[in-house]
């Protein structure tokens, strides 16, 4: 069975700090996929990013990045000078290579920038 | 550029009314489709998925069902709303697309329900 852990709830920084959300997931898989979603206050889910299991490379842009670390199974996802408008709930989740797609979600960590 | 559409945005039912959701996405052939609710608080449940017209998977078992009438067109439905299916409820659609970017999921914007 596959599953994703959050363990971070909420946290709060100031702005400008910089802070990062951990991930951690279980799968038998060999092969999946790995991804982040901001749902900001309006509700609808914005997709950040995908990253497949053979691309161990750590990835930026612009203040966002994201180090992936199959031997710890970690997809950390780090704001650098984090702003009010970053403050959302963030998912991290994940999916098998299997034909229907179905995505198995962490329970999300709520992020709140103080001005 | 797709786009996903759901209605109502938002949705006040008594319990035992019945309930119709739609979602329709524009701008691609033959996507998978998924209904996820989300209570408040809570991380997102997986309730339905699509991979083509007709054909519905149910994730848990409950008082709703999904059906899919046309190819872009995925409809949440209930005979009897149950207090319990308060929540907000998101539909998704993935496509694969052939340079290998594809498989992840975009969301529309959602209807929030509350059940009275």
């Amino acid at each position: 069975a596959q599953k994703v852990t959050q363990a971070q709830t909420e946290i709060s920084v100031v702005e400008k700090e910089d802070v990062t959300l951990d991930c951690v997931y279980e799968t038998r898989d060999t092969t999946y996929y790995l991804f982040w979603y901001k749902q900001p206050p309006s509700g609808e889910l914005v997709f950040l990013i995908r990253r497949n299991s053979f691309d161990e490379q750590n990835e930026i842009s612009g203040r966002y990045s994201w180090n992936f670390q199959k031997s710890t199974s970690s997809f950390n996802f780090t704001i650098t000078a984090s702003q009010v408008v970053d403050s959302a709930v963030y998912f991290c989740a994940l999916r098998n290579n299997f034909g229907n797609e179905k995505l198995t979600f962490g329970t999300g960590t709520r992020l709140t920038i103080i001005p | 550029s797709q786009t996903i559409h759901q209605w109502p945005a938002t949705l006040v039912q008594p319990v035992g009314s019945p309930l119709s959701l739609e979602c329709t996405v524009e701008g691609t052939s033959n996507p998978n489709l998924y209904w996820y609710r989300q209570a408040a608080g809570r991380g997102l449940q997986l309730l339905f998925y699509s991979v083509g017209i007709g054909q519905i998977s149910s994730e848990v078992p409950q008082n709703l069902s999904a059906s899919r009438p046309q190819d872009r067109q995925f409809i949440l439905s209930s005979k009897k709303l149950l207090l319990s299916d308060s929540g907000f409820y998101l539909c998704a659609w993935s496509a694969f697309i052939s340079s290998g970017s594809g498989h992840e999921q975009y969301f529309g914007p959602g209807t929030r329900l509350t059940v009275t």
